[in-house]
């Protein structure tokens, strides 16, 4: 029973690169979650998907930022032109729909760096 | 808005000893959920417990256990018979669900180290 699944673990790209990260949930979930991490801080709430649908993005930054959850595979977050205060921790967490628990599971985390 | 507070940036414990890590938090709903999560040195996030605010009884899972003061807004984290391997950045965090959306609002978390 495979838990969520990010990659890559670690990417490094230079000012003005894209970054694309990668997160498959758990199976039986189709509910997925990003959330950032600056350096000595929380997780901070960027935005939620269903399969085929964002339903709140208000955490995202207006420009650069996008992602999407597609019918057929993972989720991706992508970040383009890439600035320095983009280094951080993106966590990717998934819930299962139907359950009121409001449980959410999360992936180890790909850790960006800008150079 | 819908915040989470934890006033202890750091803590220690020794070893098989109790510690008790400080949450509150401000809302609004009557109904809601709070959750602790664990960050040990992997930082992968570990949900450690879960406490449903219309449940007056306070959830506990093996060593962990929450103090629940609803009217008080605080949720507070016991771990009892502290180990090594709790070491770790605990952070407290709100469910926030309002138009169809679903959110953890997290604070910025307490260090605990656990000392042999």
């Amino acid at each position: 029973n495979a838990g969520v699944m990010q990659n890559p673990r670690h990417l490094v790209r230079r000012r003005g690169q894209e970054a694309r990260l990668r997160c498959s949930p758990m199976k039986g979930h189709s509910h997925v979650y990003w959330y950032r991490q600056l350096p000595e801080e929380g997780l901070k709430f960027m935005v939620y998907l269903q399969k085929e649908n964002i339903i709140d993005e208000s955490g995202m930054p207006k420009e650069r930022f996008s992602a999407e959850f597609p019918k057929e595979g993972p989720s991706i977050l992508r970040i383009q032109q890439v600035v320095r205060g983009d280094s951080a921790a993106y966590f990717c967490a998934s819930s299962k729909p139907g359950l009121r628990t409001y449980e959410q599971y999360f992936g180890p985390g790909t850790r960006l760096t800008v150079t | 808005a819908q915040t989470v507070t934890q006033s202890q940036p750091e803590m220690s414990v020794q070893e098989a000893e109790t510690v008790t890590l400080s949450c509150t938090y401000d809302t609004s709903e009557n109904n809601y959920y709070l959750f602790w999560y664990k960050q040990p040195p992997s930082r992968q996030m570990i949900l450690v417990i879960r406490q449903e605010a219309y449940k007056q009884q306070n959830a506990t899972e093996n060593r962990f256990s929450v103090n629940f003061q609803k009217a008080a807004k605080s949720f507070s984290l016991k771990i009892s018979d502290s180990q090594l391997g709790d070491t770790a950045m605990y952070f407290c965090a709100f469910m926030l669900t309002q138009g169809g959306s679903e959110k953890l609002v997290f604070g910025k978390g307490t260090k605990l180290t656990v000392n042999p």
